[in-house]
């Protein structure tokens, strides 16, 4: 039974640029959230998505967008980067209704932003 | 307004000894949830323990309980029988409204050394 799994696991991008994370939810779940995870700090909730909508979001700015398919898979947008956007972005997923919600997380993918 | 705090610095245990993690919330909300997350340098964020606000026990799993004091609003982690491999960043997490919400908000966490 996979996990959660996250692509790519690392990339470096230039300022002004567009980037793309993915993310491929544990076998059975239909939740897809996204976590900005900067050096030294915990998690920041940016949103989730359910049944391919945005159903909440974090106090992120339109910059950062995304995508739910009719897989559960999910991809973070982050337009016209800045260096702050460098950060762990993590993917959790769950089961809406589940036990607990309770989120499980991919291992991430870190982002540099030059 | 910062929802869970996490003040301890770096800590050091001696293998084998018990590590208690400090973690504080801040809700109005009667119906919320509180998890433990630990962190390896790897980055994963591997989920290890959970309580729910109106649990009447305390919450165990293996080596790690919590020690849930509702009206401190604390929500402490005790690891026991410390491990080599239990060196990371220990993450406290609330869910506030646990019905049709499932964000998480975390804290800064805990580093956690241990040593042989």
């Amino acid at each position: 039974d996979a996990g959660v799994t996250q692509s790519p696991t690392h990339l470096i991008k230039t300022r002004g640029q567009q980037v793309t994370l993915r993310c491929s939810p544990k076998s059975g779940h239909d939740t897809v959230s996204w976590y900005q995870q900067a050096l030294g700090q915990g998690p920041q909730f940016i949103f989730q998505y359910y049944e391919e909508e945005e159903r909440q979001r974090g106090n992120f700015p339109d910059r950062f967008s995304g995508h739910q398919f009719p897989n559960y898979s999910s991809e973070l947008n982050v337009n016209a980067l800045l260096l702050g956007d460098s950060a762990l972005y993590l993917c959790a997923s769950s089961l809406d209704g589940g036990r607990r919600d309770e989120q499980f997380f991919g291992p991430g993918t870190r982002l540099t932003v030059l | 307004a910062q929802k869970i705090t996490q003040t301890q610095p770096g800590m050091f245990v001696q293998e084998k000894e018990a590590v208690t993690l400090d973690c504080t919330y801040d809700t109005s909300d009667p119906s919320y949830g509180l998890f433990w997350y630990k962190q390896p340098s790897s980055g994963e964020m591997i989920f290890l323990i959970y309580q729910g606000s109106y649990d009447q026990q305390n919450a165990t799993e293996g080596r790690y309980s919590l020690n849930f004091q509702k009206a401190r609003k604390s929500a402490n982690l005790v690891i026991s029988a410390s491990q080599l491999g239990d060196s990371a960043m220990y993450f406290c997490a609330m869910r506030e409204n646990l019905y049709g919400n499932n964000r998480l908000a975390f804290g800064k966490g805990n580093q956690v050394v241990v040593i042989p």
